[in-house]
């Protein structure tokens, strides 16, 4: 069964320290791994696809890496806008989108 | 580009009345859509995913006849609620495949906040 575990449950930050956020996954050919950004009370927002180990994506803050096991999401710098529910997905043959719990992350000045 | 949009955002009824949900993708046609329930502070749980044209399949627990889907046109999915309780009190998010970025990508609406009182 495919399964997709996010550490930590919450992350808090002082705005311009660093972090990584994880997402560790198990499925049944994985065809695609994806990070969306969830504000309170909306739908996620899409942020990136990584398709295979070793790849990297990046956008603003947010760099995106990928491995057989797990992906991090590294914010860089952080600013309070920042702020919000980071969540990891992944779709298999199983012609699913599987989510994680998510990592609710708050940047504090 | 691929913006989906929902309605209503938030919609309050009288536990047995009927709710329907509108999802359409504005600027990309989405043959497949995909409807999701979240209960405060958990992730997305899958209810059903909608091919245009044809029935909806529903993930195991999701009562069909409750959660009626229509996928109508490439543009437009609907959910509706049937005979709602207090305990269907949910945000739903639906979510469509675009092709326009990678094979798999799916973009989400903005949620529909569903009180039964």
């Amino acid at each position: 069964e495919d399964q997709v575990t996010q550490s930590p449950e919450a992350l808090r930050l002082q705005e311009g320290e660093s972090s990584s956020l994880n997402c560790s996954y198990t499925v049944s050919g994985l065809r695609g791994l994806f990070w969306y950004r969830q504000d309170p009370g909306k739908g996620p927002e899409f942020l990136f696809t990584l398709y295979s180990a070793g790849e990297e994506k990046e956008k603003e803050r947010l760099k995106a890496t990928l491995t057989k096991k797990e992906s991090f999401l590294h914010i860089t710098a952080p600013k309070p806008e920042d702020s919000a529910t980071y969540l990891c997905a992944v779709f298999s043959n199983t012609d699913k989108l599987i989510f994680g719990t998510g990592t609710r992350l708050q940047v504090f000045p | 580009g691929a913006v989906v949009s929902q309605h209503p955002s938030r919609v309050i009824c009288k536990s047995g009345t009927s709710v329907k949900i509108e999802c359409r993708s504005l600027d990309f046609q989405a043959t497949t859509m995909f409807w999701y329930r979240q209960f405060p502070k958990k992730s997305l749980m899958l209810m059903a995913t909608s091919n245009e044209g044809s029935k909806a399949t529903y993930e195991q627990g999701v009562e069909k006849d409750k959660f009626l889907i229509n996928h109508a046109s490439l543009t437009l999915s609907t959910l509706t609620v049937t005979s709602a309780h207090p305990e269907d009190s949910s945000f739903y998010i639906c979510s469509a495949r675009s092709l326009i970025g990678g094979p798999y990508e799916q973009y989400f609406g903005p949620g529909t906040r569903l009180t039964v009182t």
